[in-house]
């Protein structure tokens, strides 16, 4: 059954970094999103991507913020200078055209030191 | 501030039993319902979907969406120790994201 995958499974950096996390969706997907997940909170959208751009963000994601699909199969975040507070579980996700339905990919735990 | 509301729990019953999952949101133009199961340190799995109005059933799991009240549930029939996660439900409004409740935490205690 084809699933969303993720990588790498936990990057840690020092804060101020950059990091890029990555995500492969289901391949006949069209959109994609990336949410994220504080320890012990909610799931939060970040943004949605189709058809080679952004079509909704939220105010998490701001200006440190960027997605992109470099190729026809991966779709990456960017977080430029990382703070403590972007610790969290990254969950990528995708859809396909007719339904609703989102499959999350396995997450990156990001911690910033 | 469109909301999804859940109790945390935990919600414990014994194996074998219902369990019964609530959910309420506050946009009422709210249009597609999910619910998703989350093991400790995992993503969300989707376990169901809902659009319409009534029940939806899928082998142990039934959902109920009643749109008047802005409301929609979730049953696990014949609950087994292995269906103790934390269950999230999800709401679709206008746009393409979804919008998560908090959670609740389902123990079944075999």
């Amino acid at each position: 059954e084809p699933e969303v995958t993720q990588t790498p499974s936990h990057q840690v950096t020092q804060m101020g970094q950059e990091v890029i996390l990555r995500c492969v969706p289901i391949s006949n997907h069209l959109y994609f999103y990336w949410y994220r997940q504080i320890l012990g909170q909610k799931v939060e959208f970040l943004v949605s991507f189709y058809n080679n751009e952004i079509s909704e963000k939220s105010e998490i994601f701001d200006d440190q913020f960027s997605v992109e699909r470099p190729d026809g199969s991966n779709f990456t975040l960017k977080i430029r200078s990382t703070k403590l507070e972007d610790s969290a579980m990254y969950f990528c996700a995708s859809k396909g055209g007719r339904r609703d339905e989102q499959f999350f990919g396995p997450g990156t735990r990001l911690t910033v030191l | 501030q469109k909301e999804v509301e859940q109790n945390s729990g935990p919600l414990s019953v014994p194996e074998g039993a219902i369990a019964s999952l609530n959910c309420t949101y506050s946009d009422r133009g709210s249009q597609s319902f999910f619910w998703y199961r989350q093991y400790s340190g995992k993503s969300p799995e989707l376990i169901m979907s809902i659009y319409s109005n009534g029940d939806k059933e899928d082998g142990r799991f039934t959902a109920q969406l009643n749109k008047a009240s802005q409301y929609v549930s979730l049953l696990i029939r014949d609950s087994q120790p292995s269906d103790s996660a934390t269950y999230l439900c999800a709401v679709k409004n206008y746009g393409q994201n979804f919008v998560f409740g908090p959670g609740t935490r389902l123990s079944v205690l075999p």
